[in-house]
């Protein structure tokens, strides 16, 4: 099947820092990669959508400027969370979708989580 | 817009019971429909998925078909596993155009007991 991975799985760092989160699909062209948070026994809340090349579309309520996310090849989109801080400790999930796997269809990676201290 | 409903939980069986966890969605056009499976601490895992109404998706001993006159989706099993507790999302995307986005149920915490 589709392979989606993400890296770190885990991180943790001090309030004010930024953290980069990678996602890659690592069997199939991704030309379209979402980002979600997900909250302890939530859903999924999607946060962006991007497509590879162009700027990301991000949900309402979702700050652009906080939230980074680049897509810059068929293979690899990265979030940066900026000056992080404690309510921004979550799992951070992304998935994929793109040619050859169905576009209908998202694969998602393994999840990042993210402790702000 | 689009929506989805599914069986609050939390469901509780016994190894080799009988499991249904209902799905019913709201949406124009001819969605695609997914159940996806999140294990504990890990990401979602595409379990089974129909594209077209009558459709029935399987995988892993795991159904559910496509049914457009009741709007429902609804997963079952006729045996399931210890290895089968997780939490199932019932979800959909759009037909056409930009409605990619999947939309999501809230979730079933299904947990089996030896």
């Amino acid at each position: 099947g589709a392979v989606v991975s993400q890296h770190p799985s885990w991180v943790i760092c001090k309030s004010g820092t930024s953290v980069k989160i990678e996602c890659r699909s690592l069997d199939f062209q991704a030309t379209t990669m979402f980002w979600y948070r997900q909250f302890p026994k939530q859903s999924l809340m999607l946060m962006a959508t991007s497509n590879e090349g162009s700027k990301a579309t991000y949900e309402q309520g979702v700050e652009k400027d906080k939230f980074l996310i680049n897509h810059a090849s068929l293979t690899l989109s990265t979030l940066t969370v900026t000056s992080a801080h404690p309510e921004d400790s979550s799992f951070y999930i992304c998935s994929a979708s793109g040619s050859g796997r169905g576009t209908d269809t998202q694969y998602f990676g393994p999840g990042t989580r993210l402790t702000v201290l | 817009g689009n929506s989805v409903t599914q069986m609050e939980g939390p469901v509780t069986l016994s190894e080799e019971a009988f499991l249904t966890i209902n799905c019913t969605y709201t949406a124009t056009g001819y969605p695609s429909l997914f159940w996806y499976v999140q294990y504990p601490g890990e990401g979602l895992q595409l379990l089974l998925k129909a594209t077209k109404a009558d459709d029935k998706g399987s995988n892993k001993g795991f159904e559910a078909t496509y049914r457009k006159e009741t709007t429902s989706f609804h997963l079952e099993k006729g045996s399931v596993q210890v290895s089968d507790s997780a939490v199932y999302f019932c979800a959909l995307t759009g037909s056409g155009g930009s409605n990619y986005k999947l939309t999501f149920g809230k979730g079933t915490l299904l947990t089996v007991n030896p």
